[in-house]
């Protein structure tokens, strides 16, 4: 079955430290994008991607770095510049970006990162 | 900057009662889609609107989209306790998807 796999399902973090999310998709979309989730709020945008070799910084992109190599992966990392990463990110896909996919955005399961 | 309001951010009801959370942009949007987050859970998709004044139901779930494009609302008649969840809606305008801060919805059987 197609879909995005998301690893580790938890995290934690040491301060200071840099730390790597997975994300892997077997939908073959182009367009790959990064969610972080705070209780109460909506879906903020931290970085997409929609073509091989090319990201772009959504929202709130400070503190964090991404990689596009592969078309399947798009890996986040959470630097240790980003003051408050205790959060729920969540990795998304869609075929591009340009429109609203007709069944809509297809989610991992996320990953909950935790500082200690 | 453009914004997707939703309302209420949390909502208790009796199992059997009904439902209903509303969603409205600043800007009027192309489409509108709805999600529904089960607690600890990711995001999965339930419909997309696009029409002025359209109207899609699913089972027991009824969706419309304003007729200016710019508001929508999610209602679910005789809420069940395998509704409860976060909806969200998510905007799509100007080739950006915007995402509302979810209601969430406690059923008590």
């Amino acid at each position: 079955d197609g879909g995005i796999t998301q690893s580790p399902k938890y995290l934690f973090r040491k301060e200071g430290q840099n730390v790597t999310l997975s994300c892997e998709q077997n939908l073959n979309h182009d367009a790959m994008y990064w969610y972080r989730q705070d209780p109460g709020q909506g879906l903020r945008l931290i970085y997409y991607s929609q073509i091989v070799n090319d990201f772009q910084k959504g929202d709130i992109a400070e503190g964090y770095s991404v990689s596009r190599e592969k078309k399947e992966s798009f890996p986040l990392t959470v630097t240790s510049a980003q003051k408050n990463p205790t959060a729920f990110y969540l990795c998304a896909s869609s075929i591009d970006r340009w429109q609203a996919p007709l069944d809509g955005y297809t989610f991992g399961s996320g990953t909950r990162l935790t500082v200690v | 900057g453009q914004q997707v309001m939703q309302i209420p951010q949390y909502q208790h009801v009796q199992e059997g009662e009904d439902f209903t959370t509303y969603c409205n942009s600043s800007t009027t949007l192309s489409n509108i889609q709805w999600y529904k987050q089960r607690p600890g859970g990711h995001p999965v998709f339930l419909i997309q609107l696009v029409k002025s004044g359209e109207v899609k139901k699913q089972k027991r779930l009824t969706f419309q989209f304003g007729e200016a494009k710019k508001n929508s609302s999610l209602h679910i008649t005789a809420t069940q306790t395998t509704d409860v969840g976060t909806y969200f809606c998510a905007g799509f305008g100007g080739f950006k998807t915007i995402f509302g801060a979810g209601t969430r919805l406690f059923v008590k059987a």
